[in-house]
């Protein structure tokens, strides 16, 4: 079956680094996306991965590796401001322009 | 100026009752989406369309119509609400072309069914 799969929670420290984990099945695979959604307002794209390895965008970098369904958004240097949920949304190649979101997950960064 | 709005914002209603949820984008996006966000099951896509008048079935869509009357508009109706619906309504938009095809979402339209 076709399926995303996020952790519901992870904590980090401001100033610190913390790697949000993603893995998905999908009939086939054409673009993974990264949004970010504060709480109680709407989700707000971050990246976007179709190619395996990593790319480096400063503050968020992403990960991917298509033969394991596997990706990750790395954030460094941590803020508390950074506390928010990360969803990861992949798009399938017989799904049109569907694309099946994850579950999210919290990220809180503490003092 | 947000190029998705939704409206209502909030939204009560009882069991058996009727209710239709907007969205307007001024993005001049050919592709509108209808999802809900409950806890624990993320965003799940009820109907979408890639132009006015076309109307596609997503994931979840029992118990939802939708109707696009124009580029720009994009409406989900609730004909006989249950309170399974309760839910957190996102609208959303996208240019369609590509592969990145970046979705931009409207604020949300919390819904309460009694």
């Amino acid at each position: 079956g076709q399926g995303v799969e996020q952790p519901a929670k992870l904590m980090s420290v401001e100033g610190t680094f913390a790697r949000v984990n993603c893995t998905y099945s999908t009939s086939g695979f054409n673009g993974l996306s990264w949004y970010q959604q504060r709480e109680g307002q709407a989700p707000v794209f971050l990246s976007y991965v179709v190619l395996d390895g990593l790319k480096d965008s400063g503050h968020f970098s992403t990960f991917l590796s298509r033969s394991n369904g596997y990706s990750y958004l790395l954030l460094t240097e941590l803020q508390i401001k950074d506390s928010a949920s990360y969803l990861c949304a992949v798009r399938d190649q017989t799904g049109g322009y569907k694309v099946v979101f994850g579950s999210g997950t919290r990220l809180l960064v503490s003092p | 100026e947000a190029a998705v709005t939704q409206s209502p914002r909030n939204k009560v209603t009882v069991t058996g009752g009727n209710v239709t949820l907007s969205c307007r984008q001024t993005n001049s996006h050919n592709y509108m989406y209808w999802y809900r966000q409950d806890t624990g099951h993320g965003l799940r896509l009820i109907h979408y369309s890639y132009g006015a008048g076309n109307l596609q079935i997503g994931d979840v869509p029992d118990g939802y119509k939708a109707t696009r009357t124009t580029q720009e508009d994009f409406f989900l109706l609730l004909e006989l609400a249950s309170p399974s619906q309760t839910s957190l309504y996102f609208c959303a938009s996208s240019d369609g072309l590509g592969n990145q095809d970046t979705q931009y979402f409207g604020p949300g339209t919390r819904l309460l069914v009694l």
